[in-house]
């Protein structure tokens, strides 16, 4: 299995513009997480899936992040429009239930200018 | 909510040198505890776990023992080498849905 697979894996862009960050899950894991990493506020969760449906979006910053799951092996995190304060490492993560252990991607780290 | 607390600070140390990392959780049931690694470039990778009261979950020489009584789950390695450095989380479940809280990280460097 190639893991969990993120991309960009870097990406520079300026402030307003559009972000969409992608993450494939490991075939077969049925929860997804979104995690965003910083040095201030250390490993937060933005949002996690269950069979593609969102369970919890309180760690979602603002209107400005949305994320999607249209099927088990895709989801999208988008950030319209961008700031400064966005930069960060995203982190995807998959599971399977009962697991209880949470496979990581590389990470996309985003930068905003 | 379930949280929990990693010591302040990177840690400095020399090769072959005995590490301990300090984490203590909170929580209102009985959960699973974690320590993940994440390498430089790298994301997170489960180095351990242990699901309850005084399990010691253990890899790669690193040990940790879930001592309820003290609700704590301390990292230990008795030897570390320089491919060592990297920063360790400790976390725990939430639930059964596999949620993860995750304390701040300590970042760990191993000098030659």
């Amino acid at each position: 299995d190639a893991g969990v697979i993120q991309s960009p894996r870097h990406e520079v862009t300026e402030m307003g513009q559009e972000v969409t960050l992608r993450c494939k899950p490991i075939s077969g894991h049925n929860s997804l997480f979104w995690y965003r990493q910083t040095m201030m506020r250390g490993l937060e969760l933005l949002i996690y899936f269950n069979n593609n449906v969102p369970i919890d979006d309180s760690g979602m910053p603002e209107d400005r992040f949305s994320a999607k799951m249209p099927n088990a092996s895709f989801s999208t995190l988008k950030i319209q429009p961008s700031e400064p304060r966005d930069s960060a490492v995203y982190f995807c993560a998959s599971s399977s239930r009962g697991a209880n252990v949470l496979t990581f991607g590389a990470g996309s780290r985003l930068t905003v200018l | 909510g379930d949280s929990v607390t990693q010591m302040e600070g990177p840690v400095t140390l020399s090769e072959e040198a005995f590490l301990t990392i300090n984490c203590t959780y909170t929580a209102t049931g009985y959960p699973s505890l974690f320590w993940y690694v994440q390498y430089p470039g790298e994301g997170l990778q489960l180095l351990l776990k242990a699901t309850k009261a005084d399990d010691k979950g253990s890899n790669k020489g690193f040990e940790a023992t879930y001592r309820k009584e003290t609700t704590s789950f301390h990292l230990e390695k008795g030897s570390v080498q320089v491919s060592d450095s990297a920063v360790y989380f400790c976390a725990l479940s939430e639930g059964g849905n596999n949620r993860l809280a995750f304390g701040k990280g300590n970042q760990v460097v191993v000098i030659p």
